[in-house]
């Protein structure tokens, strides 16, 4: 099983439109987790990268808060636009354990 | 300060034949990692190098294979191909190990 589940796998919204994903992880002992954002074809660009004591970290129209206690994560993406259609990863600890990913289409 | 690349972006071969992959990482950054992104499977770690020794691997055979070099820059090589070999192979580089990777856009290999 998995470590890191992410959900949920595809996400369609109208551009404009806010929309939150999840990322749920059972990896211990913890010490970080990043979000990245990977367009169809290129390498992953890290969004954000939160530690144990921080709950929430902000890129833009992209938040990320951080439940360390109840092991999960959020990414929030507030009036979406079409250039935010892609896949995103959550990924925990230097060791790089990854979620599927969320695919995200932003339609007009 | 340039990111992460890799060459060649696209490549096609047939089953039974051996690939060479590149990673060129960013100034400084002595740490490169590999991965296979899959539809199926999603991201998967390969191996990492660093200062010209493998530190970690994952869970792939023999057949996958990889060095460093004293620039840090690094080969993959993947030697009797199989179609399920198709994907996208990802390089990452870090100052060093366990520090944020920095992705490079990938080498998309197809075995035909």
């Amino acid at each position: 099983k998995n470590q890191v589940e992410q959900s949920p796998q595809s996400l369609i919204i109208l551009e404009g439109k806010n929309c939150t994903l999840q990322c749920n992880y059972t990896v211990s002992p913890f010490s970080n987790l990043r979000w990245y954002k990977q367009d169809t074809g290129r390498g992953p660009v890290s969004l954000t990268i939160m530690t144990f004591s921080e709950n929430t970290k902000s890129n833009g129209r992209y938040t990320a808060t951080l439940d360390a206690d109840t092991k999960q994560s959020s990414l929030h993406i507030t009036a979406s636009q079409l250039s935010d259609s892609a896949s995103y990863i959550c990924v925990v600890n230097n060791d790089m354990r990854f979620g599927a990913g969320t695919r995200l289409t932003v339609k007009p | 300060k340039a990111g992460v690349t890799q060459t060649p972006r696209y490549l096609i071969k047939t089953r039974g034949q051996q690939v060479t992959l590149s990673c060129s990482p960013i100034s400084g950054h002595r740490s490169v990692s590999w991965y296979q992104q899959t539809p199926g499977q999603g991201l998967q770690f390969l191996f990492e190098y660093f200062s010209e020794t493998q530190r970690n691997k994952g869970n792939f055979p023999g057949r996958f294979s990889g060095r460093q070099f004293s620039n840090s820059r690094s080969e993959m090589n993947v030697s009797t191909l199989e179609l399920g070999d198709s994907a996208l192979y990802l390089c990452a580089s870090s100052p060093r190990t366990g520090l944020e990777q920095f992705f490079g856009p990938g080498t998309r290999l197809t075995v035909l």
